[in-house]
């Protein structure tokens, strides 16, 4: 069954580095997602991505935050100069079509700031 | 915009209860409404979900949920719970178009004793 991955499932970084957070869609999905949860804490959407552009992003995504799509199959998210309070479980997921289709989930990948 | 509320964070039963897990949501229109669930170190998979038609939906591992619009409520159960269904139950509702984000609840814990 295809599946969404994500790498590293575990990253650890210093309070300023530039991190990249990687995910391979399923294949022939059109729509792509970031989400966070922080620990203890709801899953919170960060934005979705659709034909090359960000379609929609929440207040959290702000300039630190970037997506790419840089090749045909992985989906990138990009935190500039990572904080303390970026520390959190990121997640992939990816969606056949928008609206009504169901979002396929990643396993995650752990972000720590130290 | 819309918001989903868990009122329960922590749920207990014993193996073979049933169970009932409640999700409110506040939104002006129909929305599409999930359950995931997230085992730990896991990513969030898809129990069911109910976009429109009957408000009873089935879903895997013998979960369903039923959509009443007049209480706002799309509550998860299940007859008979397995020990392997403890794990973390997020209700998240969509609007209806393209790439539309998800909106999580809190989540609730499900402990099953044997």
């Amino acid at each position: 069954e295809p599946e969404v991955t994500q790498t590293p499932s575990h990253q650890v970084t210093q309070m300023g580095q530039e991190v990249i957070l990687r995910c391979v869609p399923i294949s022939n999905h059109l729509y792509f997602y970031w989400y966070r949860q922080i620990l203890g804490q709801k899953v919170e959407f960060l934005v979705s991505f659709y034909n090359n552009e960000i379609s929609e992003k929440s207040e959290i995504f702000d300039d630190q935050f970037s997506v790419e799509r840089p090749d045909g199959s992985n989906f990138t998210l990009k935190i500039r100069s990572t904080k303390l309070e970026d520390s959190a479980m990121y997640f992939c997921a990816s969606s056949l079509a928008g609206g009504q289709n169901e979002q396929f989930f990643g396993p995650g990948t752990r972000l720590t700031v130290l | 915009a819309q918001s989903v509320t868990q009122p329960d964070i922590h749920i207990t039963v014993s193996e073979g209860a049933s169970l009932e897990l409640r999700c409110n949501y506040s939104y002006g229109a129909t929305p599409y409404l999930f359950w995931y669930v997230q085992s730990p170190g896991q990513g969030l998979q898809l129990l069911l979900k109910y976009f429109s038609g009957d408000t009873l939906v089935q879903g895997i591992k013998g979960f369903e949920a039923e959509f009443k619009r007049s209480q706002s409520s799309f509550n998860l159960r299940k007859p008979s719970v397995h020990w392997s269904d403890a794990a973390e139950y997020f209700c998240a509702v969509g609007v209806r178009r393209t790439a539309s984000k998800l909106t999580f609840g809190t989540g609730t814990r499900l402990q099953v004793t044997l």
